[in-house]
């Protein structure tokens, strides 16, 4: 079976465009979730999904940042315009329903605004 | 302070040694995830814990509640056991908060 899939595995963007990551959970879990690692710092929750709906996005940093999870399958992380404190290594995770069910991870895409 | 806390943040040992990574929070929880990260990014994870201990062929992980704090073992260390292992607790809510994660590196 297929994992956490991300993409891109890199993205290279000036300041002022626009990209869209992409994550494909396992099929049938309900929970996704979107974290990011900036440059030295922890990595850090962004939001949570259950199903289509946006269960907590209080992580989201500002509303540059756009997520969606239209039909509650795939989930696009858009930024628009790209800074550059938004580069980093954004993480997707997806777990099953309830709260401490086990969670799979993506490899990240690294997103560098230059 | 963070509310997760990690030490050693950099550990190099010889392969075959003991290896103990800490972490302690500061926070209520509902769950404990050791994580593993290796160069090339992707993150897996090695263990959920919410109380007592857990094995895993070398990897042991332990979890006192009272005094917030667990550990991460590998025995008989290898090179491949070379990565970065982060601890991440779980709240109330789903959120994970994260450690800032411990380089290990294993020198044949």
């Amino acid at each position: 079976e297929a994992g956490v899939t991300q993409f891109p595995s890199h993205s290279v963007i000036e300041k002022g465009q626009t990209v869209t990551l992409r994550c494909d959970p396992i099929s049938g879990h309900d929970n996704l979730y979107w974290y990011r690692r900036v440059m030295g710092k922890e990595i850090k929750f962004l939001l949570h999904f259950v199903k289509e709906s946006k269960q907590d996005e209080s992580g989201m940093p500002n509303n540059r940042f756009l997520a969606e999870r239209t039909g509650g399958t795939y989930s696009t992380l858009k930024v628009q315009p790209a800074e550059l404190e938004d580069s980093g290594v954004y993480f997707c995770a997806s777990s099953l329903a309830g709260m401490n069910t086990e969670a799979f991870f993506g490899q990240g895409t690294r997103l560098t605004v230059v | 302070k963070n509310e997760v806390e990690q030490s050693p943040q950099n550990l190099t040992a010889q392969e075959g040694e003991f290896i103990t990574i800490n972490c302690s929070y500061s926070v209520g929880i509902s769950a404990l995830h050791w994580l593993q990260q290796h160069p090339g990014g992707g993150i897996v994870s090695l263990f959920m814990l919410s109380s007592g201990k857990k094995k895993h062929g070398r990897l042991i992980a332990t979890i006192n509640i009272q005094e917030k704090h667990s550990s991460l073992h590998i025995t008989a260390s290898h090179p491949r056991d070379s990565a970065v292992y982060i601890c991440a607790v779980r709240g109330s809510n789903y959120q994970l908060i994260w450690g800032a994660g411990t380089k290990l590196i294993i020198k044949p």
